[in-house]
Order: structure tokens, then sequence, then C-alpha cells
């Protein structure tokens, strides 16, 4: 049992847009930044948002985040067949003095 | 640009102690105030963090694995170190190396991952 929950499926077809939801409590994204990680098949997981809603050098515009009080999202916009992979949500959790991770949504472009 | 390359044996026997490296090259563990973690991954599931350390030697740990995991750096040669004691089948998976910025969640870049397997 992941301490972020993170829906464990979402779906969309070429061009369409889709959300991912990443929800915590008051010790992990209450008072933290939220990361996102994108995992393609095979291969190791690649920051995809840092500090809640900002775009590492190369990630496309399309993917964008935000957070509002113990929950983040990742919205992504004008769905490509090479956005087929897992993502994770994660944060520092202030209880625990480490990182915790959502259990990843895999999504699907149809 | 930095890179993490993670090295050791793939097969570990029940109870036996999992040893695993992670190299850094085009950077230095020693440098820029960074911290540097251990997560891993079993097969089909999600993301666990192992623990991060500095290259002080100061480390922390996933409470939940605290008692059978250390991490330990070597800055001579340029790496750092997840050691796994007494280890059962559920530790078996794919163990990453990352460079942490700011806040520990912030991990970036990753190593490629190692496949470990605890069996007889």
């Amino acid at each position: 049992q992941s301490v972020l929950t993170q829906p464990p499926s979402a779906s969309g077809t070429p061009g369409q847009g889709v959300t991912i939801s990443c929800s915590g409590s008051s010790s992990n994204i209450g008072s933290n930044y939220v990361y996102w990680y994108q995992q393609l098949p095979g291969t190791a997981p690649k920051l995809l948002i840092y500090r809640n809603n900002q775009r590492p050098s190369g990630v496309p515009e399309r993917f964008s985040g935000s957070k509002s009080g113990t929950s983040a999202s990742l919205a992504i916009s004008g769905l490509r067949s090479e956005d087929e992979a897992d993502y994770y949500c994660a944060a520092r959790d202030d209880s625990l003095s480490g990182v915790v991770f959502g259990g990843g949504t895999k999504l699907t472009v149809l | 640009q930095v890179q993490l390359q993670e090295s050791g044996p793939g097969l570990v026997k029940p109870s036996e102690t999992l040893s695993l490296t992670c190299t850094v090259s085009d950077g230095s563990v020693s440098s820029g105030g960074f911290y540097w973690s251990w997560i891993r991954q079993p097969p089909g599931k999600g993301l666990e963090w192992i623990g991060n350390i500095f290259y002080s030697g100061s480390s922390n740990y996933n409470p939940s694995l605290k008692s059978r995991v250390s991490i330990s750096v070597d800055t001579s040669k340029n790496q750092f170190s997840l050691k796994v004691r007494s280890v059962t089948a559920a530790d078996t998976a794919v163990y990453y190396c990352a460079r942490v910025y700011g806040d520990y969640s912030w991990l970036d870049p990753w190593g490629q991952g190692t496949l470990v397997t605890v069996s007889s």
C-alpha cells in the first residue's frame, strides 16, 4: 500500500488530454513539493515535473503539474503514442524523513 | 552530464547480504552538496525509496528497511554502495541509484537499474 494514492490506470486517444491525480496528506504533499516521474517500458524512471509544476529542460510543454492542498495532478495534453508509460508521483514525507511514492499510473494511448 | 551506473551480483541466496555499488561518472559524489539515493522496484510493482547518503557519510533510511540496510560512500572511488542484510524473496527487485537535488524526492538522474533476484 503506497503512501501516495494514484489511480492504477488511465487512458486516452491520440490528441486528447488526460489528467492523473495523486493524493497524500499534510505530512507529505501538504507541506512539500511534488515530483512526477515517467517510466517508459523497460527503462529507468525519468524526472518529468519538479517542484509541483516545473519542467526540466527537454520535457515538452504538453506535460504540466499542479498542486492544491494535499493533492497534486499531472496533466498531459495532445496525447501521443510515445506517452504510453507508467507515471509516479513522489514527495518528501516529514513524519518518515524520507521519500514516498505513489503506486503508479499506467497510461495507455488507445 | 553526470551519469550513474549500478553494479553487483544479480543473484543472492536467501538470508545472505545483497551488495550493490553505484559508480558516478562525469561528476563527483563529494561536490555540489548533493545527496545520493537508492530506490528499488519489485517486478511489476511500484517504486520504493531505500535511503540517502551525503558525501560526508550522513545517511537516512526508509523506516521499513532501516534495520537491514546500510548505505556508504567512497569518495576516492566516486562511488556509493548499498547493503541489505538477511534478504528474502521479497527483496527481489530492480535496484536504482539516483542523485538527489534539494529535498529528498527530487531524483535526477537515475542509473539504468540492476535486477537482483533472491533465490536459492
